[in-house]
């Protein structure tokens, strides 16, 4: 079974509605993040969570919510879907740093491609 | 902002041959962190391999090695003896230390030939 499962794998939708794409994790990882693939861009930082009480707004939130349920469980939502949101939507986990401050690697979901019509 | 450039879209190598992947970023942070993230046609991010700022010594994992030449802000990746799964999608990105916020560059499309 995958560490880190994003559901549903692939959403087709119309303009106008509200979207939620889930992950959850059985890594025990406190951090979890969720990033947006466009071709020819990479990957962007929509949200990030440092653990349930802790949400902050990466380099591309508008138009993005999220909610952080429990530690292994990080929904993203667009409230209002709109065609230039069509893209591969991915969520992270990390562990905390290590002593010393030494930032732990990102393990990432298989992605939700994610098309607006 | 930090930056980070593949500056190679595409590459392509000979199954069994080396090639050499670019990656340059812009920072004045001291601390930070470097990465090469694999993404194959399933999509999946793999990570690759990770270098710390902080090490002067390159990182190595298997077939693949960075070339990290830190005073010219340079992350190389080398594939060695290439395989027909190493085609995939490769991202350079950049951490500063303990903001555990990635920065991802665009991407290089890399080709196995047979």
């Amino acid at each position: 079974d995958a560490d880190v499962t994003q559901t549903p794998r692939n959403r087709i939708t119309k303009t106008g509605k509200r979207i939620m794409l889930e992950c959850s994790q059985t890594k025990g990882h406190d951090r979890m993040y969720w990033y947006r693939q466009d071709p020819g861009l990479g990957l962007r930082l929509i949200y990030y969570s440092f653990d349930v009480k802790d949400i902050n707004k990466g380099e591309i939130s508008d138009g993005y919510s999220v909610s952080r349920q429990a530690q292994a469980k990080f929904s993203l939502s667009l409230e209002s879907a709109i065609p230039n949101q069509t893209a591969l939507y991915f969520c992270a986990t990390s562990d905390r740093p290590r002593a010393g401050g030494r930032s732990q690697p990102q393990h990432f979901g298989d992605g939700t491609r994610l098309s607006i019509l | 902002a930090q930056t980070v450039t593949q500056s190679q879209p595409e590459m392509s190598v000979q199954e069994a041959e080396t090639v050499t992947l670019s990656c340059t970023y812009d920072t004045s942070e001291s601390d930070y962190y470097l990465f090469w993230y694999k993404q194959p046609p399933s999509r999946q991010m793999i990570l690759v391999i990770r270098q710390e700022a902080y090490k002067q010594q390159n990182a190595t994992e298997n077939r693949f090695s960075v070339n990290f030449q830190k005073a010219a802000k340079s992350f190389s990746l080398k594939i060695s003896d290439s395989q027909l799964g190493d085609a995939a999608m490769y991202f350079c990105a950049w951490e500063k230390g303990g903001s555990e916020k990635l920065v991802f560059g665009k991407g290089t499309k890399l080709t196995v030939n047979p």
